[in-house]
């Protein structure tokens, strides 16, 4: 199994930056994603890391270092409609586990 | 054009009875799975078929019983329903084998309340 922990809620400004962490453990690795899941829809992709860096996407960045277990989603000019869940979720023996997710509210 | 559709989006049930709930992709996916996420909103795999073969199978109770008649579709049966099987239950599908990084591509969800 693996523990997969991130923080329960964060709040943030509109135009504002938030660096969402997330550490795990796990045996097995082969990657970890980043879901959007807005209240009562599905969870959507964001974003993929099997190799340790950045990868950035627009205004969405993600950040993987595999030697200490974390990784980091990193969004910028944060927008009213970014207010969501993100769910950290590790790739173990190509099965997709996930984190409790972190729940992100924009204010005005 | 809705890539993973599932049905129904709600279902409210009595104890003790038996349900089902459809999902399809039109992605041309070849691997298709059942999540199941209780009210911690904690994700978790329960079942995964790659072109209509069973290839995960967590610790789910027997009363599930995922069935896929082809690639493009996975239902999921549940018999003698409990409280506890109260959740919102994800269907996902992903392009290749099950044994992939590929991404996975959830459908709306269906909400099941067992009263």
């Amino acid at each position: 199994g693996q523990n997969i922990d991130q923080p329960t809620e964060m709040t943030a400004t509109e135009g504002a930056i938030v660096q969402i962490n997330c550490t795990y453990q796990t045996s097995g690795f082969n990657g970890l994603f980043w879901y959007q899941q807005h209240a009562g829809e599905a969870p959507t992709f964001l974003s993929y890391n099997v190799l340790d860096g950045l990868e950035e996407k627009g205004r969405f960045s993600s950040f993987l270092s595999r030697s200490k277990g974390y990784s980091y989603l990193l969004l910028k000019e944060l927008q009213m409609k970014d207010s969501a869940s993100y769910l950290c979720a590790v790739l173990n023996d190509y099965k997709l586990s996930f984190g409790a997710g972190t729940t992100v509210t924009v204010r005005a | 054009d809705t890539a993973v559709s599932q049905t129904p989006k709600y279902l409210v049930t009595q104890m003790g009875n038996d349900k089902s709930i459809k999902c399809e992709q039109n992605l041309g996916h070849d691997t298709m799975y059942w999540y199941k996420q209780d009210s911690k909103k904690f994700l978790k795999i329960m079942f995964s078929y790659n072109n209509k073969e069973l290839i995960i199978n967590e610790t789910v109770p027997n009363r599930f019983s995922p069935k896929s008649p082809d690639k493009a579709h996975l239902n999921l049966h549940i018999n003698s329903l409990e409280l506890g099987d109260s959740a919102v239950y994800f269907c996902a599908s992903s392009q290749g084998a099950s044994v992939s990084t590929d991404t996975q591509y959830f459908g709306p969800g269906t909400r099941l309340t067992v009263l």
